[in-house]
């Protein structure tokens, strides 16, 4: 266990449908992030909340909708999503920076029918 | 080399073999290299930080040397075992606070 839950584990959704990624962490840490992983590419960092604040913005699509209402939650709220956007998404948090080690939660699997 | 890249991106190694891969990344506005390691089903786990160049670390029989003026690292597992199958990462984060990941090294050991 890293300290760093994320729910669901698994997601099947319609391009039409809204729903919510959620991430917590028990660890105390200052910042989170999500990471989006697609088959064969690296781990592309998506946002960064850093005390609260959004700090990073990855050019993502505005149907992925980040929202950190405080520093140990952070949810991704998802709508009209398109089939390429299928993939885990990972959550992760650090004490500080994103140069200091990050620790990671298990990832969502969504797959976009 | 402008993103960090991992090789190979996939290896066989027998059990009880020692094995190493790499990681290449820009040298330029560095300050630290992480080591992850990600097993199916699991989260990626954090291995090691390096910031200096000529650093070392070990934990157990896993170990990872920097070299940030060429811009490479190495990750050896000694003596491997089956439970040292996963993929292994690596990202670079620069002075600017920025990090990026590598696609990663598929490890699989062989009974």
């Amino acid at each position: 266990e890293t300290g760093v839950t994320q729910t669901p584990r698994h997601l099947v959704m319609g391009m039409t449908n809204k729903k919510s990624l959620k991430c917590e962490q028990h660890l105390g840490h200052n910042a989170m992030y999500w990471y989006k992983q697609s088959a064969k590419k690296p781990l592309e960092l998506m946002f960064v909340y850093s005390l609260e604040e959004r700090v990073e913005n990855n050019s993502v699509p505005s149907r992925f909708s980040p929202e950190c209402p405080n520093s140990s939650h952070l949810f991704l709220h998802l709508h009209t999503l398109q089939p390429e956007d299928s993939a885990l998404y990972l959550c992760a948090s650090s004490l500080g920076t994103r140069k200091e080690t990050q620790y990671f939660g298990p990832g969502t699997r969504l797959l976009v029918l | 080399i402008l993103n960090v890249e991992q090789s190979p991106q996939s290896l066989h190694v027998q059990e009880g073999d020692s094995t190493n891969f790499t990681c290449s990344f820009p040298s330029s506005n560095f300050y630290a290299l992480h080591w992850y390691r990600w097993e199916t089903a699991k989260s990626p786990e954090a291995l090691f930080v390096m910031t200096l160049n000529g650093d070392e670390k070990k934990k157990g029989r896993i170990s990872a040397t920097l070299n940030t003026k060429e811009g490479y690292s190495y990750l050896y597992i000694k003596g491997s075992q089956p439970e040292d199958s996963a993929t292994y990462l690596c990202a670079r984060a620069n002075r600017d606070d920025k990090i990026i990941f590598g696609k990663g090294t598929r490890l699989h050991i062989l009974p």
